[in-house]
């Protein structure tokens, strides 16, 4: 079974605006990531927190981390229409690294 | 580009049917990992193997198999297969925390 709610199932906003898509989970975890996966072809790493970390920046993303709600978000800042694809919350605990993930968002960013 | 290569792209074959799905992990990493994607189910962990032996187990069908050899290609194999066993096949490869992810092999079985 899935470790992960990832809300909204699907976000479609326009070109330039930011976007945000939450995660949440049900175990302790060591880390949570986050993937992009293109239309049915394989997931890009795109970020990762670890367990003991709040917030963590990468380019234009931002992943906030809160252990206590079991939660995460992923902020998408200034979005393109190169950003259109679905993003995947994957946590690993400490059962040897395998991902557990979340449902995915599909998000359409509209030129 | 990944790094980790998965043969072949696309796969079509009828039910009863035995196929293999390979997997070629990028240079240096000694993880391969096997996920299964499909609509209903999602993105699920199949299996785990690191240098050659088996690490971790998830939702696997006892139907299904797997190898990692000793130039650490991986193999998946996928025995009296069944209509509902079509899905996108991912393999990843890792050293360290994040997971590389090959292209995929879609399964179609008719």
């Amino acid at each position: 079974s899935q470790q992960g709610e990832e809300d909204p199932q699907a976000l479609s906003i326009q070109e330039g605006e930011n976007a945000t898509m939450n995660c949440s989970y049900k175990t302790s975890i060591n880390n949570l990531q986050w993937y992009r996966q293109n239309s049915g072809r394989g997931l890009v790493h795109l970020i990762l927190i670890r367990s003991n970390e709040r917030e963590k920046h990468s380019g234009r993303l931002r992943v906030t981390l809160d252990t206590s709600k079991k939660s995460s978000s992923l902020l998408i800042t200034a979005s393109r229409a190169a950003d259109t694809a679905s993003y995947f919350c994957a946590t690993e605990n400490n059962q040897g690294g395998k991902l557990i993930f979340g449902q995915g968002t599909e998000l359409s960013v509209k030129p | 580009d990944s790094g980790v290569t998965q043969t072949p792209k696309h796969l079509i074959t009828a039910t009863g049917q035995r196929v293999t799905l390979r997997c070629s992990p990028r240079s240096g990493d000694l993880s391969v990992y096997w996920y299964q994607q499909s609509l209903d189910q999602g993105l699920q962990f199949l299996i785990h193997y690191y240098n050659g032996e088996e690490r971790a187990k998830g939702n696997i069908l006892e139907r299904f198999s797997a190898q990692q050899f000793p130039d650490l290609h991986s193999e998946l194999n996928l025995s009296s297969l069944e209509l509902g066993d079509s899905a996108l096949y991912f393999c990843a490869s890792s050293v360290g925390d994040i997971q590389y992810f090959g292209a995929g092999t879609r399964l179609s079985v008719l």
